[in-house]
């Protein structure tokens, strides 16, 4: 069964930093793996998708990576803002059963 | 821009009582989810829909929930009866579903239940 974490569970920095959440699956039998965001009380948002046959994926200050191979994808923030404080949360949509499992989630708070 | 609309936003029940919740996905999107949200967890998938049929309910607890997308358009989620522990986000989802499994989920605002 797949299994899906994120780890840190809460990471604050200051503004301007670089700064990097990390999420690692059980099963690499993975079609694709998506970054979401979420603000308090709110839906998700669609950050990055990177499909299995990718190794990363850039939207602006955003670069996502993928290691199939060893279970993990990483989510690269650049020069934070204190907008970008919100919970961070990868998906991983597994082949073998075609099922969308999620991570617990990163809660990011940007220092200003 | 197309958006995933939910409603109510918000709703408070007692245990015990019938509650039910909206989902109107993005124009032509096929695939739509149900998802619930306890605090400080991910979302888990409840039901998936392709057009009117579901594809996957095995999370679903049947004895209390059921769903419907009876036109292969907007959807249902239906709680009955209401328990504590189904206070949550209940979040729904869209996505093309064009054949191809790479493909982007967009979500909805969702919708958070309060039993009490």
């Amino acid at each position: 069964k797949q299994e899906v974490t994120q780890i840190p569970a809460a990471l604050s920095v200051p503004e301007g930093e670089n700064l990097v959440l990390n999420c690692s699956f059980t099963d690499s039998a993975i079609y694709n793996l998506q970054w979401f965001r979420q603000d308090p009380g709110k839906g998700l948002t669609s950050l990055l998708l990177i499909q299995s046959s990718q190794r990363e994926q850039t939207s602006g200050r955003l670069n996502a990576s993928l290691d199939k191979s060893s279970g993990r994808s990483t989510l690269y923030i650049a020069a934070s803002q204190p907008g970008d404080s919100a919970t961070y949360l990868c998906a991983v949509r597994g082949w073998r059963d075609d099922k969308i499992i999620f991570g617990k989630g990163t809660r990011l708070h940007i220092l200003p | 821009e197309a958006e995933v609309a939910q409603s109510p936003r918000y709703k408070i029940t007692e245990k015990s009582q019938a509650v039910a919740f909206w989902c109107d996905p993005i124009s032509g999107h096929a695939t739509l989810y149900w998802y619930r949200q306890i605090l400080g967890q991910g979302p888990e998938l409840l039901v998936q829909f392709q057009d009117e049929s579901v594809v996957d309910d095995s999370q679903l607890p049947k004895d209390r929930f059921s769903a419907e997308r009876l036109k292969g358009v907007d959807s249902t989620l239906k709680i009955q009866p209401a328990e504590l522990g189904d206070s949550a986000m209940y979040l729904c989802a869209s996505s093309f579903g064009g054949g191809t499994l790479q493909e982007t989920q967009y979500f909805g605002p969702g919708t958070r239940l309060l039993v009490l």
